[in-house]
Order: C-alpha cells, then structure tokens, then sequence
C-alpha cells in the first residue's frame, strides 16, 4: 500500500520559532509538494520539487523553504513563524513521468498552531 | 491554464437521498480530472479520476462522476447517501502535457449528510 507520512501531526510553536514539517513517501515518486489548507480557501502550493535537490516556488512560498536531499524526503521549513502561518500543511507525491495522470498521494497533515 | 469550480461550499443531504457535487473546469486542452475526499483530520484520498476514456468514471465508495465536455463539467454522484460520506470533497484538474503541469484543486465542498 502506498504511503507517504509526515512526521508530527499537531505541533504548537511560538512565534519566532524554527519550524521543521517531514514529509517521507515510499512509493519512489519523483514529485513531492507541499500545500497549506485553509477554510474557505482550498488548497495552496507552497513549494514543489521534481528531484533530489530541485525545488520549484508554488503560488504561496513567502516565508517558507524547502529541502529535498533524498528522493524520499521533502522538508518543509518555516524560518521563523508567524500566527498567519497557522493552518495544515499537507504533504504529497507523484510520479514524475509526462503523459500519466499524475494524481497526487497524500500525508494525513500537519497541524501547526503557532501562537 | 486550468481552473476548477466547485459550486456549493457545503451541501447538505438526507442519508439515502442522492448525491450531487458539482464541478467546472477551464482547460485549453483535454484535462485530466480528479475527485478527491478528505474525512476529518485526514489527509486527501482519490476518489476517481478520468483520464479521456470513458466519460462515466466510477470511484470508491459508490461515487462516480461523469465528464461532460460541452458543459465543461465533471460532477460527482451518488445514488444514496451514507452517514460515512460526511467529508470534504475536492475537484482536481491537470492538463496533461508534462510533467510542469500542476493539478489544480477547486476551494472544496463539505458535505453533511442528515439522519
């Protein structure tokens, strides 16, 4: 079965803080995304990567960094967080290859509260 | 570029009763679509997706969703509700070119199911 797993699934921090969100999948996917969740605004990309140490900008990457250093780990990295950073994260992969469908699997979420 | 419309943020039906979660899409070229489910404080799961073969796609759980290309539309049924159905539903559409094409999620519909 396939599975991707992220690593803390409510986490409460100060503001301020160094915040790290781990994202591992072991279906091989190429792809790993990382998206914020919030009410009534769906789904947002924050950052992307399509392989090992590549790392694309989503529509919302203000105030986030990504690393990808093994093919089966995507890290989420919030520098210093804020109380506008307080939502879910999730966490998802793909296969890479052009012409597939591409459908997305997903983490079950991070809930970061920041106050 | 790709867009989806989720008509509806929350629909409210009695258990037994039908189904009916509407979805647009705007695409410039055949689209691949998708219908996700999020039970709570889960991640998202893929309920279905057409992928251009047969227009009536069925998914898990009794849903299925047809593609209509004239109406641009890919809405989700089900004939008779279940408690267990209560989640969030996204609609999802990616244009399948390669792999720099993102799937794009409509703002969701949170669906209540009534006793």
């Amino acid at each position: 079965d396939v599975k991707v797993t992220q690593s803390s699934r409510y986490l409460v921090k100060r503001t301020g803080e160094k915040v790290f969100l781990e994202c591992v999948q072991d279906m091989d996917h190429e792809n790993m995304f990382w998206y914020r969740q919030d009410p009534g605004l769906g789904l947002r990309l924050i950052y992307f990567s399509y392989d090992v140490k590549m790392k694309e900008k989503g529509d919302i990457p203000e105030g986030y960094s990504v690393s990808r250093e093994k093919k089966e780990r995507f890290s989420l990295i919030l520098e210093s967080a804020s109380t506008n950073q307080t939502s879910m994260y999730l966490c998802a992969s793909s296969f890479g290859l052009a012409g597939i469908t591409g459908e997305l699997f997903f983490g079950e979420g991070s809930r970061l509260t920041v106050l | 570029a790709q867009s989806v419309t989720q008509l509806g943020s929350h629909v409210s039906v009695s258990e037994g009763a039908l189904v009916l979660l509407r979805c647009n899409y705007s695409s410039s070229v055949p689209p691949y679509l998708f219908w996700y489910v999020q039970y709570p404080n889960q991640g998202l799961q893929l309920l279905l997706k057409y992928t251009s073969a047969a227009t009536l796609v069925k998914g898990i759980n009794g849903f299925e969703a047809e593609f209509k290309k004239s109406e641009t539309s890919f809405h989700l049924t089900k004939p008779s509700a279940h408690m267990r159905d209560a989640a969030e539903y996204f609609c999802a559409v990616r244009a399948p070119m390669n792999r720099d094409d993102k799937i794009i999620f409509g703002k969701g519909t949170r669906l209540h199911i009534l006793p």
